[in-house]
């Protein structure tokens, strides 16, 4: 039982490239969230998703794009990357229903130049 | 609308001596509360929650936090202090019964003296 495993760890993109942050949970949880942590803000969440086919905007969705086609993985793509996206990316999976707990996984720490 | 406030964003306490950090949450709905803590260049960890049971929640590592609805806080406390409990904490709110989003505070970072 893994929990939930983000990659890359680490990230250094120019100005306008792309990429696809990986999130998988083995938790079986229908409920998985993107978040992004800079400094003395918190986390603020980008996109969330209730389940397999179902995603949403959180409160900083712009420059990003979700797909969930499964329950195991939500993948975060950033179209044209920009400085102000330089961030640690975490994203969690929660227990809906259940325990209510959201499980984090260890992070992407991202620098866009 | 949901929101939380942590009122000290930097606590600094002496190994041995109590810990205090609050928090205070703003909910329509009966909440459901957390505290996270994340050590430097880690995850977050999840401290304890309040889902409408017990008012005092305790948590692992000695932590536990008091669900005071009258003063809508739920401060997180520690009778003593170990070097090992220095880290950022973040308090976190969320509508409870509902797949609702979670709302993260600004975090309060525990810095532990010797």
């Amino acid at each position: 039982n893994a929990g939930v495993t983000q990659t890359p760890k680490f990230q250094v993109l120019k100005t306008g490239q792309s990429m696809t942050l990986q999130c998988a949970q083995d938790m079986n949880h229908e409920y998985m969230s993107w978040y992004r942590q800079d400094p003395g803000m918190g986390l603020r969440l980008i996109h969330y998703s209730v389940g397999a086919g179902i995603t949403d905007q959180g409160e900083v969705p712009n420059g990003y794009n979700v797909s969930r086609s499964t329950t195991e993985d939500f993948p975060l793509r950033l179209l044209s990357a920009a400085p102000s996206q330089t961030s640690v990316y975490f994203c969690a999976s929660r227990d809906v229903g259940g325990t209510d707990t959201q499980y984090f996984g260890p992070g992407t720490r991202l620098t866009v130049l | 609308a949901q929101s939380v406030t942590q009122l000290d964003s930097h606590v600094s306490v002496s190994e041995g001596t109590p810990v205090l950090l609050r928090c205070n949450y703003s909910s329509s709905y009966s909440p459901s509360l957390f505290w996270y803590v994340q050590h430097p260049n880690k995850g977050l960890q999840l401290l304890l929650k309040y889902t409408s049971a017990a008012t005092l929640v305790k948590g692992i590592n000695g932590f536990e936090a008091e669900f005071k609805k009258s003063e809508t806080s739920f401060h997180l406390t520690k009778p003593s202090a170990h070097m090992s409990d220095a880290a950022e904490y973040f308090c976190v709110v969320s509508e409870s019964g509902t797949a609702s989003k979670l709302t993260f505070g600004t975090g309060t970072r525990l810095q532990v003296t010797l």
